[in-house]
């Protein structure tokens, strides 16, 4: 199946830093969401991305929809210790399937 | 939040045993999933289904069955637990609005096979 690069895997920032991390894809996709997981809980929704060059943003937190259509990209802004989590990128192509990647651990220092 | 709920949270089985996994919703949405969530291996599509009675399989199907009877329910079934499918199971739903599709998922499942 497939599966998408996201990078990178982990991070540990300190309080206030900002951070990015990307996803990337062979495939073209329609949709790209980016979601947070934090232990024990199911992922949840933070930023959906519908068109190519798509900026939108979600209080702290900002997501693109890369032009070739095959990466995303999220940024989080002044971080805080509540930033702190797994966070998941997915795609969906032409399909109703959704593909994810294997997740960037966000250690926030306070 | 979407109304997503699983049942049970948590399982622990033997070997051997059938195990059913209970996804409810009540946002009437078209699509629902399931998949596995692994250490290293991200979110793992096992079926989903497209409408009552209509169902597909996904990536890591093998081992694994599941039903849709009304639009609320969807249930996976585990025939003869394996200790390989030890794991986290997720329940999804999303609504398909054109282009427009986001997925929202339940708590999870936390299944143990020994």
């Amino acid at each position: 199946g497939q599966q998408l690069n996201q990078s990178p895997q982990s991070m540990f920032i300190q309080e206030g830093e900002d951070v990015s991390m990307n996803c990337t894809s062979s495939s073209i996709f329609n949709t790209w969401l980016w979601y947070k997981q934090e232990p024990g809980e199911g992922p949840v929704l933070l930023i959906a991305l519908y068109k190519a060059g798509e900026l939108t943003s979600n209080g702290r937190l900002t997501a693109q929809f890369g032009i070739t259509r095959k990466d995303s990209f999220l940024n989080i802004s002044a971080s805080i210790p509540s930033d702190v989590g797994i966070y998941f990128c997915a795609g969906q192509g032409t399909g109703n399937q959704f593909y994810f990647g294997t997740g960037t651990s966000l250690t926030v220092i306070p | 939040d979407a109304g997503i709920t699983q049942s049970p949270r948590h399982k622990v089985t033997e070997t051997g045993t059938p195990v059913t996994l209970r996804c409810h919703q009540t946002e009437n949405h078209r699509y629902m999933y399931w998949y596995r969530q692994d250490p290293g291996h991200g979110l793992r599509l096992i079926h989903y289904s497209y409408g009552v009675k209509d169902t597909d399989k996904g990536e890591v199907s093998d081992g694994y069955s599941v039903s849709r009877s009304k639009t609320e329910d969807f249930l996976l079934t585990l025939e003869s637990a394996t200790s390989s499918q030890t794991s986290v199971y997720f329940c999804a739903i999303s609504e398909s609005q054109g282009a427009a599709d986001t997925q929202y998922f339940g708590p999870g499942t936390r299944l143990t096979v020994l």
